[in-house]
């Protein structure tokens, strides 16, 4: 079946601007989970939906990131007044209930900062 | 802090060989650890889970050890190809609870050489 999707690919836009990731996770996946990697550095933890809710929203880096996830499928990221900071892979992972050992990672979108 | 440390240097080893990457990690010992496998411009993708109480887990040409004494996890892939050049990062679970919150290392770049 089709895996965890993520739109954009790619994303460049300019400082201060809004941007909005959108992630498609695997049908029937439970828990959704978002994650940033910057280059050579390995993914860190931004948040995890248990259904609709955000379950764990710790990583989030300050209140200019917000994730939503209103029908407990599709989430997005949402990133206000962006940083050059915030340039880096964005990535989504789902798992099926009881079962969060096994996260299965979406493509990623590249998001820029100019 | 619960941490995960990987070699940051490239690992560079010759078609054939066993190739070992290293996973330390600090604090108390995770419930499981993950190994995942990340070619550029993409997302990881799960290789194998090994658990506190394994000692050691096999899938193919995979091998995977667990020593909670020195706080180490070793990722062994034997006969190596050229197409097993990548990342490898290695996670830990966030504390005691299944959230499925990861906690990843940097990763090793492994270079498999014809």
């Amino acid at each position: 079946g089709a895996g965890v999707s993520q739109t954009p690919s790619n994303k460049v836009t300019e400082k201060g601007k809004y941007v909005e990731l959108r992630c498609d996770p695997i049908s029937g996946h439970t828990a959704l989970y978002w994650y940033r990697q910057s280059l050579g550095q390995g993914p860190e933890f931004l948040i995890y939906f248990q259904g609709t809710g955000a379950a764990d929203d710790s990583g989030l880096p300050n209140d200019r990131f917000f994730a939503v996830r209103p029908e407990g499928s599709v989430s997005t990221l949402k990133i206000q007044r962006t940083e050059r900071g915030d340039s880096a892979m964005y990535l989504c992972a789902s798992s099926p209930r009881g079962e969060a050992d096994t996260q299965y990672f979406g493509p990623g979108t590249r998001l820029t900062v100019l | 802090s619960q941490k995960i440390e990987q070699n940051s240097e490239a690992l560079n080893i010759q078609e054939g060989k066993t190739a070992t990457l290293t996973c330390n990690y600090t604090n108390y010992s995770p419930a499981y650890l993950q190994w995942y496998r990340q070619d550029p411009g993409r997302g990881p993708v799960f290789l194998l889970l090994i658990r506190e109480n394994e000692k050691e887990k096999r899938k193919e040409r995979l091998k995977v050890t667990f020593d909670t004494t020195l706080k180490q996890s070793l990722f062994h892939i034997t006969a190596s190809q050229p197409a097993d050049s990548a990342t490898y990062l290695c996670a830990r679970i966030h504390g005691s609870s299944n959230t499925g919150k990861l906690i990843f290392g940097q990763g090793t770049t492994l270079q498999v050489k014809p």
